[in-house]
C-alpha cells in the first residue's frame, strides 16, 4: 500500500470553476502536510501547507485537513489556464523519519 | 539569492559510466536532499543530509553515493550508471529536518539524466 495516494488524473475543469484535488495518507502520526505545484519540465514549488484540522485559505487556494480520515485536499477557486500543472501532496510524519513522502501527483488541466 | 542550484541540467551517459551531480544552496539551510522523479512514481528520496557531516539513506539508495561537502553543497554520485537510473534528479534543501515546524523544502531546477 502506498503511503501517500493521489488520483493521477488528468483532472479537467473549465476556466472559472473550482478544482478539487485529494490526497490520503497512511501514517496516523503525520504532522505536516504540503501541496506543491509542478509545471511540466520544472521543479516543484510550495503553494500551501497545513498542520491543523480544518481549512486554511490563501488567495484562491484552500487546503483542508481531516486527520481522523487521514485526508487532505486542495481547492482552487476561479481556476485559470495557468493553474494547469501537476499537484504533489507531501506528508511529513513520525513513520517517515521526519522526511517528506510525496504522492504521485495529480495532473490538472484548466480548459479555456 | 540563487536558492538551490544544480549542475548539469542535462546529461547522457552510457551504461557503466560514472558521474557526479552537484547541488548547492545559499539559504543557509541545514538539511539537503536528493530525489529522483519518474513518471507515475512521484518524488522518491535517494539520500538526505540532516546537517553538515551527516548523510542517511532514503527510499531508493542503491547505486548511489552522496557527499555533504560543506553546509552549502551536497553531491550525488553514480558509480556505474544503469538504464534504470534514467530519471530526473532534484536536489532540495530545508531549514531543519528534525523539527515540528513547517520547514518546507526548496527544490533546484533538476538534472535530466539518460543512461543508454
Amino acid at each position: 500500500q502506498k503511503e501517500v495516494e493521489q488520483n493521477s488524473g488528468p483532472l479537467s475543469v473549465p476556466e472559472g470553476a473550482i478544482a478539487s484535488l485529494n490526497c490520503t495518507y497512511s501514517d496516523r502520526g503525520s504532522q505536516s502536510f504540503f501541496w506543491y505545484r509542478q509545471y511540466s519540465g520544472k521543479s516543484p514549488e510550495l503553494i500551501m501547507f497545513i498542520y491543523s484540522n480544518g481549512d486554511k485559505e490563501d488567495g484562491r487556494f484552500t487546503a483542508q485537513l481531516n486527520k481522523a480520515s487521514q485526508y487532505v485536499s486542495l481547492l482552487i477557486r476561479d481556476s485559470q489556464p495557468s493553474d494547469s500543472a501537476t499537484y504533489l501532496c507531501a506528508v511529513r510524519g513520525n513513520n517517515y523519519g521526519q522526511n517528506f513522502v510525496f504522492g504521485p501527483g495529480t495532473r490538472l488541466s484548466v480548459l479555456p | 539569492n540563487a536558492g538551490v542550484t544544480q549542475t548539469p541540467k542535462f546529461q547522457v551517459l552510457k551504461t557503466g559510466q560514472s558521474m557526479t551531480l552537484q547541488c548547492a544552496q545559499d539559504m543557509n539551510h541545514n538539511s539537503m536532499y536528493w530525489y529522483r522523479q519518474d513518471p507515475g512514481m512521484g518524488l522518491r528520496l535517494i539520500y538526505y543530509s540532516a546537517s553538515e557531516g551527516t548523510t542517511d539513506k532514503g527510499e531508493v539508495p542503491n547505486g548511489y553515493n552522496v557527499s555533504r561537502l560543506n553546509k552549502r553543497e551536497f553531491s550525488l554520485r553514480l558509480e556505474s550508471a544503469a538504464p534504470s537510473q534514467t530519471s530526473v534528479y532534484f536536489c532540495a534543501s530545508s531549514g531543519a529536518l528534525y523539527s515540528g515546524n513547517r520547514y518546507e523544502q526548496f527544490f533546484g531546477p533538476g538534472t535530466r539524466l539518460t543512461v543508454l
